[in-house]
Protein backbone atom coordinates (compact mmCIF):
# COMPACT_ATOMS: atom_id res chain seq x y z
CA UNK A 1 0.00 0.00 0.00
CA UNK A 2 2.24 2.65 -1.32
CA UNK A 3 0.45 6.17 0.02
CA UNK A 4 3.09 8.60 -1.35
CA UNK A 5 3.99 7.71 -5.79
CA UNK A 6 6.68 9.03 -8.24
CA UNK A 7 5.71 7.38 -11.24
CA UNK A 8 8.64 8.44 -13.22
CA UNK A 9 11.77 6.94 -11.85
CA UNK A 10 13.87 9.05 -14.11
CA UNK A 11 13.55 12.53 -15.91
CA UNK A 12 16.29 13.80 -18.24
CA UNK A 13 16.87 18.14 -18.66
CA UNK A 14 19.08 20.04 -20.36
CA UNK A 15 20.61 22.51 -18.39
CA UNK A 16 19.10 25.81 -18.15
CA UNK A 17 15.59 24.50 -19.03
CA UNK A 18 12.56 24.12 -16.33
CA UNK A 19 12.89 20.68 -14.03
CA UNK A 20 9.81 19.49 -12.83
CA UNK A 21 8.96 16.44 -10.72
CA UNK A 22 5.83 14.71 -9.92
CA UNK A 23 4.48 13.26 -6.92
CA UNK A 24 0.60 11.90 -5.92
CA UNK A 25 -0.44 10.55 -2.84
CA UNK A 26 -3.66 8.79 -1.52
CA UNK A 27 -3.93 9.89 2.04
CA UNK A 28 -5.74 12.66 2.62
CA UNK A 29 -4.73 13.22 6.27
CA UNK A 30 -1.45 14.09 4.82
CA UNK A 31 -0.94 17.64 5.96
CA UNK A 32 2.77 18.34 4.92
CA UNK A 33 4.89 17.23 2.13
CA UNK A 34 8.51 17.84 1.86
CA UNK A 35 11.20 17.30 -0.64
CA UNK A 36 14.18 15.57 -0.23
CA UNK A 37 17.47 15.22 -2.55
CA UNK A 38 19.84 12.42 -2.59
CA UNK A 39 23.42 11.89 -3.91
CA UNK A 40 24.73 8.61 -4.44
CA UNK A 41 26.46 7.42 -1.05
CA UNK A 42 24.68 10.11 0.55
CA UNK A 43 22.02 10.71 2.68
CA UNK A 44 18.64 12.42 1.88
CA UNK A 45 19.12 16.37 2.29
CA UNK A 46 16.09 18.70 2.50
CA UNK A 47 15.35 20.51 -0.17
CA UNK A 48 12.06 22.60 0.78
CA UNK A 49 8.34 21.99 2.46
CA UNK A 50 4.86 22.76 1.79
CA UNK A 51 1.92 22.73 4.25
CA UNK A 52 -1.57 21.79 3.15
CA UNK A 53 -2.85 25.58 3.70
CA UNK A 54 -0.36 26.38 1.21
CA UNK A 55 -0.79 25.85 -2.63
CA UNK A 56 2.84 27.58 -3.42
CA UNK A 57 6.04 27.22 -1.99
CA UNK A 58 9.45 29.20 -3.64
CA UNK A 59 12.72 28.87 -2.37
CA UNK A 60 15.58 30.39 -4.88
CA UNK A 61 15.50 27.86 -7.70
CA UNK A 62 13.04 25.64 -6.34
CA UNK A 63 9.14 25.73 -6.09
CA UNK A 64 7.12 23.15 -4.80
CA UNK A 65 3.12 22.86 -6.10
CA UNK A 66 0.63 21.33 -4.17
CA UNK A 67 -3.31 20.33 -5.45
CA UNK A 68 -4.96 18.81 -2.90
CA UNK A 69 -7.78 18.27 -4.80
CA UNK A 70 -5.64 16.18 -7.18
CA UNK A 71 -3.69 15.05 -4.12
CA UNK A 72 -0.80 15.67 -6.18
CA UNK A 73 2.43 17.92 -5.93
CA UNK A 74 5.45 18.97 -8.04
CA UNK A 75 8.62 20.49 -7.24
CA UNK A 76 9.91 22.82 -10.59
CA UNK A 77 13.67 23.60 -10.40
CA UNK A 78 14.41 26.48 -12.96
CA UNK A 79 16.45 27.38 -14.26
CA UNK A 80 18.15 23.25 -13.84
CA UNK A 81 22.01 22.81 -13.60
CA UNK A 82 24.23 20.38 -13.40
CA UNK A 83 24.81 20.15 -9.60
CA UNK A 84 21.20 19.47 -9.74
CA UNK A 85 21.40 16.07 -10.98
CA UNK A 86 20.49 13.75 -8.28
CA UNK A 87 17.61 10.91 -6.96
CA UNK A 88 14.29 13.43 -5.46
CA UNK A 89 12.31 11.67 -2.86
CA UNK A 90 9.15 13.00 -2.37
CA UNK A 91 7.74 12.87 1.57
CA UNK A 92 4.23 13.38 3.32
CA UNK A 93 3.62 13.49 6.81
CA UNK A 94 0.54 13.80 8.98
CA UNK A 95 1.63 15.10 13.14
CA UNK A 96 0.10 12.74 15.46
CA UNK A 97 2.43 13.11 18.28
CA UNK A 98 5.16 12.00 16.55
CA UNK A 99 6.71 12.97 13.08
CA UNK A 100 6.55 10.19 10.84
CA UNK A 101 7.64 10.33 6.98
CA UNK A 102 6.00 8.35 4.51
CA UNK A 103 8.69 8.29 0.94
CA UNK A 104 7.75 8.26 -2.82
CA UNK A 105 10.16 5.71 -4.20
CA UNK A 106 12.31 8.45 -6.04
CA UNK A 107 12.54 10.21 -9.60
CA UNK A 108 16.70 10.39 -10.48
CA UNK A 109 16.99 13.60 -12.39
CA UNK A 110 19.77 13.83 -14.95
CA UNK A 111 20.91 17.41 -16.10
CA UNK A 112 22.38 17.39 -19.27
CA UNK A 113 25.15 20.30 -20.23
CA UNK B 1 32.00 17.88 12.44
CA UNK B 2 29.97 15.63 10.62
CA UNK B 3 25.58 16.49 11.96
CA UNK B 4 24.49 12.43 11.80
CA UNK B 5 27.10 9.96 11.53
CA UNK B 6 26.76 6.78 11.29
CA UNK B 7 29.32 3.80 11.56
CA UNK B 8 30.01 1.42 10.18
CA UNK B 9 29.16 2.34 6.28
CA UNK B 10 29.35 -1.10 4.82
CA UNK B 11 28.64 -4.53 6.98
CA UNK B 12 28.98 -7.42 5.09
CA UNK B 13 28.23 -10.43 7.12
CA UNK B 14 26.30 -14.22 6.92
CA UNK B 15 23.04 -15.09 7.23
CA UNK B 16 22.18 -16.21 11.48
CA UNK B 17 25.12 -13.62 12.86
CA UNK B 18 24.19 -10.57 14.89
CA UNK B 19 25.03 -7.37 14.02
CA UNK B 20 25.03 -3.46 15.34
CA UNK B 21 24.37 -0.60 13.37
CA UNK B 22 25.72 2.95 15.49
CA UNK B 23 24.25 6.37 14.86
CA UNK B 24 25.38 9.90 16.45
CA UNK B 25 23.69 13.30 15.99
CA UNK B 26 25.64 16.67 17.29
CA UNK B 27 22.94 18.72 16.28
CA UNK B 28 21.12 18.68 19.86
CA UNK B 29 17.96 16.96 18.11
CA UNK B 30 15.94 15.45 20.39
CA UNK B 31 14.36 12.91 18.08
CA UNK B 32 16.20 10.35 16.35
CA UNK B 33 14.67 7.68 13.64
CA UNK B 34 16.06 4.72 11.61
CA UNK B 35 15.07 4.34 8.46
CA UNK B 36 15.49 1.32 5.57
CA UNK B 37 15.70 2.08 2.07
CA UNK B 38 15.05 -1.55 0.02
CA UNK B 39 16.29 -3.16 -2.76
CA UNK B 40 13.44 -1.09 -4.59
CA UNK B 41 14.79 2.10 -3.69
CA UNK B 42 11.58 2.67 -0.98
CA UNK B 43 12.80 4.63 2.27
CA UNK B 44 10.75 3.25 5.35
CA UNK B 45 10.40 4.19 8.67
CA UNK B 46 11.09 1.32 11.02
CA UNK B 47 11.46 3.47 14.44
CA UNK B 48 11.90 6.84 16.38
CA UNK B 49 13.00 8.08 19.93
CA UNK B 50 12.35 11.05 21.44
CA UNK B 51 14.67 11.04 24.76
CA UNK B 52 15.58 8.21 24.81
CA UNK B 53 11.39 7.03 24.55
CA UNK B 54 10.82 4.83 21.98
CA UNK B 55 6.93 6.91 20.11
CA UNK B 56 7.27 5.27 16.48
CA UNK B 57 7.59 1.08 15.73
CA UNK B 58 6.31 0.41 12.53
CA UNK B 59 5.96 -3.33 11.60
CA UNK B 60 9.50 -4.69 12.23
CA UNK B 61 10.48 -8.02 12.99
CA UNK B 62 11.21 -8.12 16.83
CA UNK B 63 14.70 -9.57 15.65
CA UNK B 64 15.37 -5.66 15.17
CA UNK B 65 16.44 -3.66 18.45
CA UNK B 66 16.71 0.13 18.66
CA UNK B 67 18.51 1.10 21.84
CA UNK B 68 19.01 4.92 22.88
CA UNK B 69 21.63 5.15 25.34
CA UNK B 70 21.21 8.89 25.27
CA UNK B 71 19.33 11.86 23.12
CA UNK B 72 22.30 12.06 20.56
CA UNK B 73 22.49 8.50 20.00
CA UNK B 74 20.60 5.80 18.40
CA UNK B 75 21.78 2.35 17.74
CA UNK B 76 20.39 -0.79 15.46
CA UNK B 77 21.11 -3.97 16.48
CA UNK B 78 20.14 -6.84 14.36
CA UNK B 79 19.80 -10.33 15.11
CA UNK B 80 19.87 -13.22 13.63
CA UNK B 81 20.23 -11.94 10.17
CA UNK B 82 18.35 -13.07 7.17
CA UNK B 83 19.02 -12.39 2.91
CA UNK B 84 16.00 -10.07 3.35
CA UNK B 85 17.77 -8.08 5.45
CA UNK B 86 20.16 -6.67 3.10
CA UNK B 87 19.49 -2.95 2.90
CA UNK B 88 20.73 0.49 3.10
CA UNK B 89 19.80 1.91 6.58
CA UNK B 90 19.77 5.20 7.09
CA UNK B 91 19.81 7.10 10.77
CA UNK B 92 18.00 11.08 11.01
CA UNK B 93 17.08 13.26 13.52
CA UNK B 94 15.37 16.10 14.25
CA UNK B 95 13.51 18.53 16.88
CA UNK B 96 10.53 16.89 17.91
CA UNK B 97 7.05 18.78 18.89
CA UNK B 98 6.08 19.58 15.07
CA UNK B 99 6.96 19.07 11.65
CA UNK B 100 10.62 19.55 11.04
CA UNK B 101 13.04 18.73 8.60
CA UNK B 102 15.01 15.44 9.29
CA UNK B 103 18.81 15.80 9.21
CA UNK B 104 20.11 12.11 7.63
CA UNK B 105 23.76 10.35 8.33
CA UNK B 106 25.03 8.75 5.26
CA UNK B 107 23.74 5.39 5.27
CA UNK B 108 25.06 1.93 6.42
CA UNK B 109 24.76 -0.67 3.28
CA UNK B 110 24.34 -4.07 5.09
CA UNK B 111 24.71 -6.98 3.08
CA UNK B 112 24.06 -10.27 3.88
CA UNK B 113 25.33 -13.61 2.17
Amino acid sequence: DQQVKQNSPSLSVQEGRISILNCDYTNSMFDYFLWYKKYPAEGPTFLISISSIKDKNEDGRFTVFLNKSAKHLSLHIVPSQPGDSAVYFCAATVFQGAQKLVFGQGTRLTINP
Amino acid sequence: DTAVSQTPKYLVTQMGNDKSIKCEQNLGHDTMYWYKQDSKKFLKIMFSYNNKELIINETVPNRFSPKSPDKAHLNLHINSLELGDSAVYFCASSWAGGIYEQYFGPGTRLTVT
